[in-house]
């Protein structure tokens, strides 16, 4: 069936360091693919999305691009800041309309 | 932008009692979802609904039910609750399209005590 994995955490970075956070997928057909970030206490907000092949997401600085051929969409930023630090998810929607989600990174930033 | 509103942040309640929770969206998603998430296990979907009255049951449905009777809320019902269903719960909903993501809640914390 389909599936998200992502990098295990927890990833601690200095502010300023760049950001990698791995994802890769398995899925049937041509999915959708999201990240999501989560702040202590709260849901899971959009962060960005691709839709179809090498198709970049972007938003506050993060960017994702969607990797038919190594069926990857890892998440990147250039200078993380202390305000980054919380919980990212990797997502996929199928065509069969089912939502999978990764495990989730937690970053932590330190000044 | 999208609203997810769930209706309580935290909650407390004591075994056996019947507990209702609640979610409405306000831009006439047809798909609802609910998950629960605990340390270490990530989301996991509990229930989902396509269109009003209808209803699926996701990877862990044992000990709750849904309720859909309008397009713009969702709600879960813990039957009889128990401790183990102390977690945080997530509302979410989507447009049918495949290219469109979820929004979700800002979750409720249930304590069962």
């Amino acid at each position: 069936g389909d599936s998200v994995t992502q990098m295990e955490g927890p990833v601690t970075l200095s502010e300023e360091a760049f950001l990698t956070i791995n994802c890769t997928y398995t899925a049937t057909g041509y999915p959708s693919l999201f990240w999501y970030v989560q702040y202590p206490g709260e849901g899971l907000q959009l962060l960005l999305k691709a839709t179809k092949a090498d198709d970049k997401g972007s938003n506050k600085g993060f960017e994702a691009t969607y990797r038919k051929e190594t069926t990857s969409f890892h998440l990147e930023k250039g200078s993380v800041q202390v305000s980054d630090s919380a919980v990212y998810f990797c997502a996929l929607r199928n065509t069969g309309n089912q939502f999978y989600f990764g495990t989730g990174t937690s970053l932590t930033v330190i000044p | 932008d999208v609203k997810v509103t769930q209706s309580s942040r935290y909650l407390v309640k004591r075994t056996g009692e019947k507990v209702f929770l609640e979610c409405v969206q306000d831009m006439d998603h047809e798909n609802m979802f609910w998950y629960r998430q605990d340390p270490g296990l990530g989301l996991r979907l509990i229930y989902f609904s396509y269109d009003v009255k209808m209803k699926e049951k996701g990877d862990i449905p044992e000990g709750y039910s849904v309720s859909r009777e309008k397009k713009e809320r969702f709600s879960l019902i813990l039957e009889s609750a128990s401790t183990n269903q102390t977690s945080m719960y997530l509302c979410a909903s989507s447009l049918g399209p495949v290219n469109q993501p979820q929004h979700f809640g800002d979750g409720t914390r249930l304590s069962i005590l």
